[in-house]
């Protein structure tokens, strides 16, 4: 059962233009949504977070936008660059006793920003 | 993340062979993860440690097995492996408390003929 739907798998933007990607989640225990970012032939990084006691969190050109009684967020990137192409996944962590937590990640979205 | 060191980092093998893929850190974390990578199928959870004597099963454990020889130390094996083992693997770590962030190794690709 994926916990974590995530869309689309893949997106294709102008330079320049506005990425969206969103993320779907059903269990209300997740507290707190992280998104990483992975570029060919790396790991993934983390890119930025958000707590559910907050609906939006901006770092630059990159913004997470939480609707909480939705189960949604979704990932905005303003002003596309070339050098964002890289696959995003969004993230979901949950309790898992004492304090100890495990990351439920969606199955990623293959960005390409072309110049 | 030069902090966590994955070999190695291409492998080919045959059907039925043994592997260990080997994980090592430097950041002091506690927890240790493995994860596997197929093309659209996102992160999968393998096994997890959250300490040297606490292992876990993930989400697709079967098939494989794991060893924590030591704080900065996690092995992945394949026992027997098989082709649709062929895919990314990656190692990752995290600290106790705080936001759990996960650092994540450069990854292993494993091909299983």
């Amino acid at each position: 059962q994926q916990q974590v739907k995530q869309s689309p798998q893949s997106l294709i933007v102008q330079k320049g233009g506005i990425s969206i990607i969103n993320c779907a989640y059903e269990n209300t225990a997740f507290d707190y949504f992280p998104w990483y970012q992975q570029f060919p032939g790396k790991g993934p990084a983390l890119l930025i977070a958000i707590r559910p006691d907050v609906s939006e969190k901006k770092e630059g050109r990159f913004t997470i936008s939480f609707n909480k009684s939705a189960k949604q967020f979704s990932l905005h990137i303003m002003d596309s660059q070339p050098g964002d192409s890289a696959t995003y996944f969004c993230a979901a962590r949950r309790r898992t006793g004492g304090s100890n937590y495990k990351l439920t990640f969606g199955k990623g979205t293959l960005l390409t920003v072309n110049p | 993340d030069a902090d966590v060191t994955q070999t190695p980092r291409n492998r080919i093998t045959k059907t039925g062979k043994r592997i260990m893929l080997e994980c090592s850190q430097t950041k002091g974390h506690d927890r240790m993860y493995w994860y596997r990578q197929d093309p659209g199928l996102g992160l999968q959870l393998i096994y997890y440690s959250f300490d040297v004597k606490d292992i876990n099963k993930g989400e697709i454990s079967d098939g494989y097995s794991v060893s924590r020889q030591a704080q900065a130390k996690f092995s992945l094996s394949l026992e027997s492996a098989i082709p649709n083992q062929t895919a990314l693997y990656f190692c990752a770590t995290s600290e106790r408390g705080g936001t759990d962030t996960q650092y994540f190794g450069p990854g292993t690709r494993l091909t299983v003929l």
